[in-house]
């Protein structure tokens, strides 16, 4: 069974600091890997995803990478902001998707 | 297109009883999976579906059944609801045919079982 852990559960930065999140899993045997955002109370969004066959995806502030081969993602954020501020997921699998349990990111004004 | 729905939005159950909760998708798509999510403990995957009449166990099956008798729909029933089935329920979908296969999530259930 395919094992995602995220780490640090939570991280709490000031304002403008550039930040990396991380997501490692146990089998490099993926279709993708996805990368979701969730507030409090809320569903969840999703930021970005990177095919097995990509190394990153980026999308605004946001840079997520790929590396299969170590069974690991990071998701970077420049210049966070309070807005920011939510619980980050990665998603990863192939026949069946699993999640981590998130870093709860703190952005503080 | 709506995406993936979810209703109701809350549920308050007394121990013991039943009940099912809906979701539908319109993008065509083979694959839905049903998660919990509880404080701690992430998103878990419940059953899941590979196609219209085909469904399977994931993490978590135990106390609840699934069936799939349209692409389109995949209820998620309680038979006999428990207190440790308080959790927010998301129902996802994707399609592999499609190269990104990327999961869509629905607005998900809010269930309390006191």
């Amino acid at each position: 069974k395919q094992e995602v852990t995220q780490i640090p559960a939570a991280l709490s930065v000031p304002e403008g600091e550039n930040l990396v999140l991380n997501c490692s899993f146990t089998d490099s045997a993926i279709y993708n890997l996805q990368w979701f955002r969730q507030d409090p109370g809320k569903g969840l969004t999703s930021l970005l995803l990177i095919q097995s066959s990509q190394r990153e995806q980026t999308s605004g502030r946001l840079n997520a990478s790929l590396d299969k081969s170590s069974g690991r993602s990071t998701l970077y954020i420049a210049a966070s902001q309070p807005g920011d501020s939510a619980t980050y997921l990665c998603q990863t699998g192939a026949n069946n998707l699993f999640f981590g349990t998130g870093t709860r990111l703190t952005v503080i004004p | 297109n709506a995406g993936v729905t979810q209703t109701p939005k809350f549920q308050v159950l007394k121990t013991g009883q039943s009940m099912t909760l809906q979701c539908a998708q319109d993008m065509n798509h083979e694959y839905m999976s049903w998660y919990r999510q509880d404080p701690g403990m992430g998103l878990r995957l419940i059953h899941y579906s590979v196609g219209a009449g085909i469904t399977d166990q994931g993490e978590v099956p135990n106390g609840y059944n699934v069936s799939r008798s349209t692409t389109e729909d995949f209820p998620l029933r309680l038979l006999s609801a428990a207190p440790s089935q308080t959790s927010v329920y998301f129902c996802a979908s994707r399609d592999p045919r499609q190269t990104s296969n990327e999961q869509f999530f629905g607005p998900g259930t809010r269930l309390t079982v006191l």
